[in-house]
């Protein structure tokens, strides 16, 4: 079983259209939870970073995580053709050198 | 708003040549990685590096990978003798780990294509 696993997509919506993107993961002792966006040949850029179990708001940016059930989710509301890009979940447990395990990404195309 | 810095942007080189990637991590962090991703793949964990030592590594960092913080501000990432299934984005990123704040913030990436 892989350690983060994320739908590839192409997740195609309308602009203006919730986005919502999740991940599932299989450590428990994973507690730290992070979303990035990559466009193509960039760098990740960190969305939202959340600890442990629960909700975060960040503007149009909205994360989830149930640590209950391995589930760690994104919320995009009213997005835009600018949001079209790939979105990695990243995890982290505490004490292993701060190393990040990555989902493949799903990529996301919201059409004007 | 401070940012990781890496150069070159692109970097091409021969099968069993030594390469030398250089990031500027932001300057009041004070852990730094160093990750890879091979074209339609995931992002990937090689190396993270705390108070001048390696912290953690992957199997992927194995001796023909080295990483040096030669002075205050540049952190390298050095392949003694590049392979073809080298050839990937690499990424550098750093993270304050201050408070327990381990948010990471990633380069631009160096594109390595070894022929």
């Amino acid at each position: 079983q892989k350690e983060v696993e994320q739908d590839p997509g192409p997740l195609s919506v309308p602009e203006g259209a919730i986005v919502s993107l999740n991940c599932t993961y299989s450590n428990s002792a994973f507690q730290y939870f992070m979303w990035y966006r990559q466009y193509s040949r960039k760098g990740p850029e960190l969305l939202m970073y959340t600890y442990s179990s629960g909700n975060k708001e960040d503007g149009r940016f909205t994360a989830q995580v149930d640590k209950s059930s391995k589930y760690i989710s994104l919320f995009i509301r009213d997005s835009q053709p600018s949001d079209s890009a790939t979105y990695l979940c990243a995890t982290m447990a505490w004490g292993a050198g701060n190393k990040l395990t990555f989902g493949g990404g799903t990529r996301v195309l919201v059409k004007p | 708003e401070p940012e990781v810095t890496q150069t070159p942007s692109h970097q091409v080189t021969q099968m069993g040549q030594e390469v030398i990637l250089r990031c500027v991590p932001i300057s009041n962090h004070l852990y730094f990685y160093w990750y890879r991703q091979i074209l339609g793949q995931k992002v990937e964990f090689l190396v993270s590096f705390y108070n001048n030592e390696i912290s953690e590594k992957s199997e992927i960092f194995d001796d023909q990978f080295s990483v040096e913080r030669p002075d205050g501000s540049n952190f390298t990432l050095k392949i003694r003798s590049t392979k073809l299934e080298d050839s990937a984005m690499y990424f550098c990123a750093s993270s304050e780990a201050a408070n327990g704040n381990n948010e990471q913030f990633f380069g631009p990436g160096t594109r390595l294509t070894v022929l």
